[in-house]
């Protein structure tokens, strides 16, 4: 069953401005990630965030955390046509050692 | 490294035939998933195992479906006998540590149609 679900589903920007993806998920978590997957490939993970951090960066991604709202947001700033692809976020269930549960996904388009 | 490797990467079938997927995951790594995308139901995990031993299938839709780990670099899911509804992409991931706290490394997918 789905833990994450991201908000919005489709987002649709021009090159050069920021893009930003929210997550909401149901269950305490340990750590959240956020993956991305080019048409036709496999998922590569950006960035993970714990549950004791609220933000964290590395280099043109920023994401937070609010535990108390169960929401994550992915910014992209000066985004780039090749940042087109979807994005996913991923949160373990927080009881104990459990696998990773993906929302559906944000279909991020970058028009040059 | 050449990261976790899936095969075949197309699959198209007809429907009642069985159907086997493979994965090789990345050496070292401990933990192995399989994992079904579909537009409608997004991604799940189908079953994972540490060690080669599978940990959890509730994720397996039926008894269809079937999964083994022989060995440390070998993993593969069958489907018999194969249905349209199991028309989708499977992908293999695997992790090094403890489940669910470290980065998942994807293969590129098998994408199956089943007609």
């Amino acid at each position: 069953s789905q833990q994450g679900e991201e908000d919005p589903q489709a987002l649709s920007i021009q090159e050069g401005e920021n893009a930003t993806m929210n997550c909401s998920y149901k269950t305490s978590i340990n750590n959240l990630q956020w993956y991305r997957q080019n048409s036709g490939r496999g998922l590569v993970h950006l960035i993970l965030i714990r549950s004791n951090e609220r933000e964290k960066h590395s280099g043109r991604l920023r994401v937070t955390l609010d535990t108390s709202k169960k929401s994550s947001s992915l910014l992209i700033t000066a985004s780039r046509a090749a940042d087109t692809a979807s994005y996913f976020c991923a949160t373990d269930r927080g009881s104990g050692n459990t696998p990773l549960v993906f929302g559906k996904g944000t279909r991020l388009s970058v028009i040059a | 490294d050449a990261g976790v490797i899936q095969s075949p990467r197309h699959e198209v079938t007809e429907m009642g035939q069985e159907v086997t997927l493979r994965c090789k995951p990345i050496s070292g790594h401990d933990y192995l998933f399989w994992y079904r995308q579909t537009m409608m139901r997004g991604l799940e995990l189908l079953i994972y195992f540490n060690n080669n031993v599978p940990i959890d299938d509730s994720g397996m839709p039926e008894d269809r479906f079937s999964a083994k780990m022989p060995n440390a670099s070998f993993s593969t899911l069958k489907i018999q006998p194969s249905e349209p509804r199991d028309s989708a992409v499977y992908f293999c991931a695997s992790s090094k540590g403890t489940v669910g706290t470290g980065e998942l490394f994807f293969g590129e997918g098998s994408r199956l149609t089943v007609l």
